[in-house]
């Protein structure tokens, strides 16, 4: 079966400081990967998505970046926080090919980022 | 590019209730639109995934409906119970992406 593992769970972290998040997915070749951010109180906004190494898609312009170095792994980085990246990160995969897939989305258990 | 509303943004309801939560999305080529529940400080659980072809999916007391030519999917609740408690997301998709709407927060009292 397929897993999906995220971490840190929890972070707080100072403004200034660089950040680094961390998803793995277990059970499948060539995944979907997907970054998505919640503030408090508002709907899940997509940052990136990837359909292979090296390929990114970037949703929204700012100060976070993310790779995937390997086939399964997706790292959500900053290089120096801001108090607005305060927020909860999800990381999802679906399977490649929707036009043998139904493109069903399942997700991390997610990363409570606190930016001070 | 692609706007989810869900309406309501809250709902509270006596146990025992049937109830309907509305999504509403605005580009209507999708390839498929996924409901999911978010308990508090959780990640998403996926409750049911309609495909762009179908019309509506049943799991349980569950059953979630499609219509893509006026943009709306509904989420049906039979008899709810209080641990039907937690925010209810609608997700749209489209090429590789998927859109969520904002969510609707339900509370069910016992």
């Amino acid at each position: 079966s397929q897993t999906i593992h995220q971490w840190p769970a929890t972070l707080v972290q100072p403004v200034g400081s660089p950040l680094s998040l961390e998803c793995t997915v277990e059970g499948t070749s060539n995944p979907n990967l997907y970054w998505y951010r919640q503030a408090a109180g508002r709907g899940l906004q997509l940052l990136f998505y990837s359909v292979g190494i090296g390929q990114i898609s970037s949703e929204v312009p700012q100060n976070l970046s993310a790779s995937r170095p390997q086939d399964r792994q997706f790292i959500l980085s900053s290089k120096k926080l801001l108090l607005s990246d305060s927020g909860f990160y999800l990381c999802a995969w679906a399977y490649p090919d929707r036009g043998t897939n139904t493109g069903e989305l399942f997700f991390g258990e997610g990363s409570r980022l606190t930016v001070l | 590019k692609q706007e989810v509303t869900q309406i309501p943004a809250a709902l509270s309801v006596p146990e025992g209730e049937n109830l309907v939560l509305n999504c509403s999305f605005t580009d209507s080529a999708i390839y498929n639109l996924q409901w999911f529940r978010q308990d508090p400080g959780k990640g998403l659980t996926s409750l049911l995934l309609i495909q762009s072809s179908q019309r509506e999916q049943t799991s349980g007391r569950l059953n979630a409906s499609l219509d893509k030519s006026s943009g709306r999917s509904t989420l049906y609740i039979a008899a709810s119970q209080p641990g039907d408690s937690a925010t209810y997301l609608c997700a749209v998709g489209n090429n590789n992406d998927m859109r969520f709407g904002a969510g609707t927060r339900l509370t069910v009292k016992p």
